[in-house]
């Protein structure tokens, strides 16, 4: 089954502990990108990715760090998450072609909260 | 002021009623995604657009690139279709921009 996974799905953490959210996808896709949603503010991204060991920044980058050393796995890093950080987190792929970015496959989400 | 707006914001039909929503960007860009926001969070893609016009069952979308301005339809709704519908637009470079999503209540 083509999909796209997240873990964990739910994170309680405090402030200053690193963690990563990994996300792997099975469909052979060359972009994956990282957003998060937050009320009143939408979805935003934060880091994506061209391929592998092509990644650039979104729009909030501050704060977290993102590696793609292989094609299926895009991990999210928060070397030092703060209380502003808590976040519902998406992890997506899909392929390019000339116009750009085809249709997204998202991941469940992973509800993220920083104490 | 957000590069893309979506109206309304919040939706409320009868069941079979057509359904539209808008969006309008200000920038220059290459494609306009539509996305489905399930009450239970997850988000599935509807259309990639880059010109003219897509349909998808019951399900239209249009973009007018001269007037920056895409529309999503719904033809003949049902309470199924109740969620969250996000615009987003891809700029060169593949970063994407997202509306704040028009909330959709369908009424049996």
């Amino acid at each position: 089954e083509a999909q796209v996974t997240q873990n964990p799905r739910y994170l309680i953490t405090v402030t200053g502990k690193k963690l990563t959210v990994t996300c792997s996808q099975n469909m052979n896709h060359e972009y994956m990108s990282w957003y998060r949603q937050d009320p009143g503010l939408g979805l935003r991204q934060i880091y994506y990715s061209m391929n592998v060991e092509v990644t650039d920044k979104g729009d909030v980058p501050e704060g977290y760090k993102v590696s793609r050393k292989e094609k299926r796995n895009f991990p999210l890093i928060l070397e030092s998450p703060s209380p502003n950080q808590t976040s519902l987190y998406f992890c997506a792929s899909s392929f390019q072609g000339r116009q750009g970015v085809y249709e997204q496959f998202f991941g469940p989400g992973t509800r993220l909260t920083v104490l | 002021k957000n590069e893309v707006e979506q109206s309304p914001q919040n939706l409320t039909a009868q069941e079979g009623e057509f359904i539209t929503i808008n969006c309008s960007y200000s920038v220059g860009i290459s494609a306009l995604h539509w996305l489905q926001q399930h009450p239970g969070g997850g988000i599935v893609s509807l259309f990639m657009l880059s010109s003219g016009k897509k349909k998808h069952g019951r399900l239209i979308a249009t973009i007018n690139i001269q007037e920056k301005h895409s529309s999503l339809h719904i033809t003949a709704s049902h309470p199924r279709d109740s969620a969250v519908y996000i615009c987003a637009v891809t700029r060169t470079g593949n970063q994407f921009y997202f509306g704040t999503g028009t909330s959709l209540t369908v009424i049996p």
